[in-house]
C-alpha cells in the first residue's frame, strides 16, 4: 500500500533552516510528484511547492520561492523540503502529498505531517 | 493566483440531512481539475473527489460533485455522524494549485 512517511517534529529558533523527510513505500517513486503542503495552526492548508520524482523539475509558491529548496533521492525514494530563514509564520504542520508526474495534479496520499515550531 | 472562495463558512446540519458547499474560483479553472479533501481534527486531509465529480477510491457514494468553470459544488447526500469535518477545496489547474479556506461541516 502506498505510504508517505515524514521526519519528526521540529523546533527551531527564527532565522534558522529546517529540513524535513518524506519516505514514500508502495508506488513507483519516479511515477508521481511530490507537493508540500502547510497549515499553520487553526488554519487552513497551503501549497508551498512540487518537484517531480522523475527528473526534480520543480515550483514553488511565490511566497517562499526564494527560501525553499525541494530536492529528492531517488535511490531511497525519499524527498526533502529545506526551509531557510525561518520566521514566525512559518510555524505549522508541513505535510507532503502524492501528486502526479506532472505539477498540475489532485493529492490521492499524504504524509502524517511534521509539526515545525519557531520560536526563540 | 486562482483564488478559491468557500461558502458557508460553518455548515451545521443533523444526521440524515443533504449538506450543500460551494467553492467558487476567481478564474476558470483549466479542464475542470477541482479536488475535494475533507479533513478530521487532528488528521490529515483525504481526497473525496478529483476533476470535479470523480470520486476518490472507497469514497461513500452520499459524496458527490459537480459544477465547471468557476463554480463547483461539493453534496453530501445523507449527513452521518462521521462526515463532521473541514471540507477543503483545492484547484490544481494551473501549476501552482491553491486551495479554499474551507469550510466546517457539524452534526448537531
Amino acid at each position: 500500500q502506498v505510504q508517505l512517511v515524514q521526519s519528526g517534529p521540529e523546533v527551531k529558533k527564527p532565522g534558522a533552516s529546517v529540513k524535513v523527510s518524506c519516505k514514500a513505500s508502495g508506488y513507483t517513486f519516479t511515477s508521481h510528484g511530490i507537493s508540500w503542503v502547510r497549515q499553520a495552526p487553526g488554519q487552513g492548508l497551503e501549497w508551498m511547492g512540487w518537484i517531480s520524482g522523475n527528473n526534480g523539475d520543480t515550483d514553488y509558491a511565490q511566497r517562499v520561492q526564494d527560501r525553499m529548496t525541494l530536492s529528492t533521492d531517488t535511490s531511497t525514494g525519499t524527498a526533502f523540503m529545506e526551509l531557510r530563514s525561518l520566521r514566525s509564520d512559518d510555524a505549522a504542520v508541513y505535510y507532503c502529498a502524492r501528486g502526479g508526474s506532472g505539477s498540475s495534479y489532485y493529492f490521492d496520499y499524504w504524509g502524517q505531517g511534521t509539526l515545525v515550531t519557531v520560536s526563540s | 493566483e486562482n483564488v478559491l472562495t468557500q461558502s458557508p463558512g460553518t455548515l451545521s446540519l443533523s444526521p440524515g440531512e443533504r449538506a450543500t458547499l460551494s467553492c467558487r474560483a476567481s478564474q476558470s479553472v483549466n479542464a475542470n481539475y477541482l479536488a475535494w479533501y475533507q479533513q478530521k481534527p487532528g488528521q490529515t486531509p483525504r481526497l473525496l473527489i478529483y476533476g470535479a465529480s470523480s470520486r476518490a477510491t472507497g469514497i461513500p457514494d452520499r459524496f458527490s460533485g459537480s459544477g465547471s468553470g468557476t463554480d463547483f459544488t461539493l453534496t453530501i447526500s445523507r449527513l452521518e455522524p462521521e462526515d463532521s469535518a473541514v471540507y477543503y477545496c483545492h484547484q490544481y489547474g494551473s501549476s501552482r494549485g491553491t486551495f479554499g479556506q474551507g469550510t466546517k461541516v457539524e452534526i448537531k
